[in-house]
Order: C-alpha cells, then sequence, then structure tokens
C-alpha cells in the first residue's frame, strides 16, 4: 500500500515565523502535491512537483515555496507565516500515465498561526 | 471560472437505503471525475474514477454516472452502512492537465 506521511499532524506558529512541512511518499511516485483545505474551499493546488527539483505553481502559490531534493520528499516552506496562512495541508502522491489520476493523501497537518 | 459544486448540506439517510450524492460542474471540460472519501481529520481516500466516455462506473456497492451533457455526476452508495458516513469529494481533470480541481464535499451520515 502507498503510504503518505506528514512530518506533523498539529503544528501552531507565530506570525512572521519561517514553517516547513514535510511530506514523504515510498511508492517511487514522479507526482507530489500540496494542497491546502479551508471549509467550503475544497482543496486548492497550491504547488506540484513533477521530478526532483522541478516544480509548476498551483492555484495559490502566493505566499508559499517548495522543495524537492530527494523522489520521495516533498517540503513546502511558509517564508514568513501569516495568520490567513492556517489552515489543513495536505500533501498528495500519484504515479503516470493514468495511474495520475489516483491521488494518496497523506493524513494533513494541521496549522495555526497566531 | 472553473467551479464545482457539491451539495454543501448534509446529506442524513436510514441504514440500508441508497445515498445519492450530486457533483454538477461549469466552465469545464473534463476528461476524468473522480470520487474520494474523506473522514473527520484524515486525508481523502480515492474510491472511483470514471472517464468522459464512461456512461457508469460500479464498484462493490459503489455506482457513478457521468453526463458530460448536464455537466454532473451522481454518486450512489447502496444498502448504506454507518461505516459509510464521511464527507465525499469530487474531483475533476482535464486531458492533459497537471492540475484536478476538487469540489468542497458532501457530509454523508448514515444512521443505524
Amino acid at each position: 500500500d502507498v503510504k503518505v506521511t506528514q512530518s506533523s499532524r498539529y503544528l501552531v506558529k507565530r506570525t512572521g515565523e519561517k514553517v516547513f512541512l514535510e511530506c514523504v511518499q515510498d511508492m517511487d511516485h514522479e507526482n507530489m502535491f500540496w494542497y491546502r483545505q479551508d471549509p467550503g474551499l475544497g482543496l486548492r493546488l497550491i504547488y506540484f512537483s513533477y521530478d526532483v527539483k522541478m516544480k509548476e505553481k498551483g492555484d495559490i502559490p502566493e505566499g508559499y515555496s517548495v522543495s524537492r531534493e530527494k523522489k520521495e520528499r516533498f517540503s513546502l516552506i511558509l517564508e514568513s507565516a501569516s495568520t490567513n496562512q492556517t489552515s489543513m495541508y495536505l500533501c498528495a502522491s500519484s504515479g503516470t500515465g493514468f495511474s495520475y489520476n489516483e491521488q494518496f493523501f497523506g493524513p494533513g497537518t494541521r496549522l495555526t498561526v497566531l | 471560472s472553473q467551479k464545482i459544486e457539491q451539495n454543501s448540506e448534509a446529506l442524513n439517510i436510514q441504514e440500508g437505503k441508497t445515498a445519492t450524492l450530486t457533483c454538477n460542474y461549469t466552465n469545464y471540460s473534463p476528461a476524468y471525475l473522480q470520487w474520494y472519501r474523506q473522514d473527520p481529520g484524515r486525508g481523502p481516500v480515492f474510491l472511483l474514477l470514471i472517464r468522459e466516455n464512461e456512461k457508469e462506473k460500479r464498484k462493490e456497492r459503489l455506482k457513478v454516472t457521468f453526463d458530460t451533457t448536464l455537466k454532473q455526476s451522481l454518486f450512489h452508495i447502496t444498502a448504506s452502512q454507518p461505516a459509510d458516513s464521511a464527507t465525499y469529494l469530487c474531483a475533476l481533470r482535464a486531458a492533459g492537465g497537471f492540475k484536478t480541481i476538487f469540489g468542497a464535499g458532501t457530509r454523508l451520515f448514515v444512521k443505524a
């Protein structure tokens, strides 16, 4: 079974802090994703990576950056956390071709910025 | 802009009945439509995928229909059980596109 793990389930940070959210998948998937999920808004794509060191912006990349130095690991960075970044952050991975459609999600990190 | 609409009101049904959830979309031509299940405090779990040229797909007690003319998908759970209680998300992807767009989900409660 694919397993996607995220570094923290709950995180509380202060405004202006630099925040790192890490995601690791164990199925050798090429594609990895970061989403945020807010009530009534569904999942919104922040960034997508299709290979090591390769990335594409999603719908809401402002205030975020990402890093993918190894195939299994995809990090989301909040350079200077703000209160409007309080949210649930979900990482996902998927294979290529038709398998791209089945995304495997991690358990999520609930981030609170005070 | 692209939009996915799922009923924001929770659906309450009795155990054993069929639950039907609706997903409508506008300003989009998806090649793939997916349904995910999400339990509270957890990440979504993939359930089913249906392609634009398929009308219906079944998996055990689940059935999905896809009407590209109406721009609508229906998700059915037959013989529902309390364990089916969760939020169900609809998701769409265009052919060749890397983005999957997700609806906000519909919460289902199945009473024993």
